[in-house]
């Protein structure tokens, strides 16, 4: 298994630009999510998704939107590109284990270091 | 609102000694809590989780202590090595919920 993986890597972007970072998990994971990491901080949450058709707004949703028409895929899109939005971001998936302990171990992927000039 | 974090950005430890991280959880709500490792470059990697029915749980080379009653997380690392230098992370969840918050992290860098 691949696990989680994201494209680009990196990316430059000027300001009032548009891109979509891919996301993909070849786990069957059910649950999705997209975090965004700046310096100092931990990640906050951007946009979850617990299956296909289904999503929902995180912490800090503003200035992105998602889909998730896949169980593996999860795109998040930058609709116009802002200095603030200059990030490192994550995505992440996991899958509710069976039995009495429940488990929500998130597998992340390497991360794509965005900069909007 | 409430969040998780950690009561030190950096802690430096000396190979061979063991390592004690910190982190304080307000969401008294929280059933779930996990560790996570990120090497510089890197996403973040799964160390281990506790359960809020759980006191102390072990892993390879790795503890977690959780204390309710003052909403205290600790991960304990024995016999430091250089690998492990990196930043920790804990995160919490409340019951029913996959969302993770997570704390800011503390950076751990290990001497030779």
């Amino acid at each position: 298994n691949a696990g989680v993986t994201q494209t680009p890597k990196f990316q430059v972007l000027k300001t009032g630009q548009s891109m979509t970072l891919q996301c993909a998990q070849d786990m069957n994971h059910e649950y999705m999510s997209w975090y965004r990491q700046d310096p100092g901080m931990g990640l906050r949450l951007i946009h979850y998704s617990v299956g296909a058709g289904i999503t929902d707004q995180g912490e800090v949703p503003n200035g992105y939107n998602v889909s998730r028409s896949t169980t593996e895929d999860f795109p998040l899109r930058l609709l116009s590109a802002a200095p603030s939005q200059t990030s490192v971001y994550f995505c992440a998936s996991s899958s509710r284990t069976s039995g009495r302990f429940r488990s929500y171990e998130q597998y992340f992927g390497p991360g794509t270091r965005l900069t909007v000039t | 609102g409430e969040s998780v974090g950690l009561h030190l950005p950096t802690l430096s430890v000396q190979e061979g000694d063991n390592s004690i991280i910190n982190c304080a959880y307000s969401n008294s709500a929280s059933d779930y809590f996990i560790w996570y490792k990120q090497e510089s470059g890197k996403g973040p990697q799964f160390i281990i989780d506790i359960r809020s029915n759980m006191d102390k749980r072990q892993g390879q080379r790795v503890t977690v202590l959780l204390n309710k009653t003052v909403k205290h997380l600790s991960l304990q690392i024995a016999a430091t090595q250089p690998g492990d230098s990196a930043v920790y992370f804990c995160a919490e969840t409340p019951p029913g919920d996959y969302k993770l918050s997570f704390g800011a992290g503390t950076t751990v860098t290990v001497r030779a």
